[in-house]
């Protein structure tokens, strides 16, 4: 199994919709992430959470907004997606105590806003 | 984080070293350097990282030039595999931002 499982792979929805993009990590990090990645742009960050209690946002919050239900668990919401949140969306995860290490990037959901 | 600069594509060929280069000339002392690659459309997959001294794991090997400048990311015996797009990173592990600026990275394809 995946150290950082997304779910879904793929998702189509109508615009004004509102979405659920989950991930979860059998990592034990306690940091999570949301990137999204648009061609060309490279990845950029969503939101991100230290711990349970913990919300930060990212470069490009608006319009988004995010859950950690457990250390585990982190999803990302579409409230009422609009056409430009097409896009691939990445969760990944980062341990704290070894602030130095790389991230572990789950497989990615990609979503279409028609 | 400091801004890093790579040779948009490369080919290498099959059972070869690819040496991929990456500069990050204005790169400072508590910064470190890290690369990802990312195959078609999946994840970005950390690899490897190095504050000075050159690093190896049992994906690849990390030269960095001692003024700090430049690295090099060695893949000792390249596969098909391995073709992917690869992004080096310059950046302080403490940094209060945690956005990764990945750049274009280079696109390393290898070659039956």
């Amino acid at each position: 199994d995946a150290d950082v499982t997304q779910t879904p792979r793929n998702r189509i929805t109508k615009t004004g919709k509102r979405i659920m993009l989950e991930c979860s990590q059998t990592k034990g990090h306690d940091r999570m992430y949301w990137y999204r990645q648009d061609p060309g742009l490279g990845l950029r960050l969503i939101y991100y959470s230290f711990d349970v209690k913990d919300i930060n946002k990212g470069e490009i919050s608006d319009g988004y907004s995010v859950s950690r239900q457990a250390q585990a668990k982190f999803s990302l919401s579409l409230e009422s997606a609009i056409p430009n949140q097409t896009a691939l969306y990445f969760c990944a995860t980062s341990d704290a105590l070894r602030a130095g290490e790389g991230y572990t990037f789950g497989s990615g959901t990609r979503l279409t806003v028609v | 984080d400091a801004k890093t600069t790579q040779p948009p594509s490369m080919d290498c060929a099959e059972g070869r070293a690819a040496n991929l280069p990456c500069n990050h000339s204005t790169i400072s002392g508590n910064e470190y350097v890290y690369w990802y690659r990312q195959i078609h459309s999946q994840g970005p997959q950390y690899i490897i990282h190095g504050l000075k001294n050159n690093e190896t794991n049992e994906m690849a090997s990390l030269i960095i030039t001692e003024d700090r400048k430049s690295s090099t990311l060695i893949l000792p015996h390249a596969t098909l595999r391995d073709t992917a797009v690869y992004y080096c990173i310059v950046r302080s592990p403490g940094a209060g931002s945690y956005q990764l600026t990945f750049g274009k990275g280079t696109k390393l394809s290898v070659i039956p």
